[in-house]
């Protein structure tokens, strides 16, 4: 069975630092997805990551995926109070893909002015 | 371009009763899933449509949840009889693709409707 767990959960950061959520899955799949949610609001589409070795940046988030290491990271860099949400890496459990996501535990992110 | 709608936004309901969600995708997209949100917890799929046949139901408890979809675009879940711990957030999600051939597989969210069962 399928598990994905992140970390930290938690995470309170000042503006202008950088951080690394880590995203770490138990069994084979090259497929994984990054969402953000703010509270009360739904889940947006941030990364979608098809491969060993890829990486996709879209401002000052960055995220990459080691299908061997079975690990995602999702990187902030100068981290501004627009980033603060909730941020869930999933995997799809089908290794060539069918959108069968299994979420993980989610970051919830705040960022102190 | 429209995107996922779902109704109603929030519903309240005594345990042992019934309710049902509704669910309209965005136009063109072949995929719709439903999943269900815990407060504090990721989402979990419950259900996946492909047109109107099911491609993945492993997850739902059917002998209180039932779905379709139908003439695969519109979809309803339904839950009977409620339980305290179906108090969460279902959530519909529609994609043009699975991910399969390179598709990306993208999957496009909705508002949710935030079920309270007393």
């Amino acid at each position: 069975e399928l598990k994905v767990e992140q970390n930290p959960l938690f995470l309170s950061m000042q503006e202008g630092k950088n951080y690394t959520i880590y995203c770490n899955y138990s069994t084979t799949s090259d497929r994984l997805y990054w969402y953000r949610q703010d509270p009360g609001k739904s889940l947006e589409s941030l990364f979608v990551l098809l491969s060993n070795g890829a990486v996709k940046q879209e401002g000052r988030l960055m995220a990459s995926l080691d299908t061997k290491a079975r690990l995602s990271t999702l990187h902030i860099t100068a981290a501004v109070h627009d980033l603060s949400a909730t941020y869930f890496c999933a995997v799809d459990k089908v290794p060539q893909g069918a959108q069968k996501l299994v979420f993980g535990q989610g970051t919830r992110l705040t960022i102190n002015p | 371009e429209a995107g996922v709608a779902q109704s109603p936004r929030y519903k309240i309901i005594e345990k042992r009763q019934s309710v049902a969600f509704w669910c309209n995708p965005i136009s063109g997209h072949a995929t719709l899933y439903w999943y269900q949100q815990i407060l504090g917890q990721g989402p979990k799929l419950l259900i996946q449509f492909q047109n109107n046949g099911v491609v993945d139901d492993s997850q739902l408890p059917k002998d209180r949840f039932s779905a379709e979809r139908l003439k695969g675009v519109d979809s309803t879940l339904k839950i009977q009889p409620a339980k305290l711990e179906d108090s969460a957030v279902y959530l519909c999600a529609s994609s043009l693709d699975r991910g399969l051939a390179g598709g990306r597989g993208t999957q496009y969210f909705g508002p949710g409707t935030r079920l309270l069962v007393l």
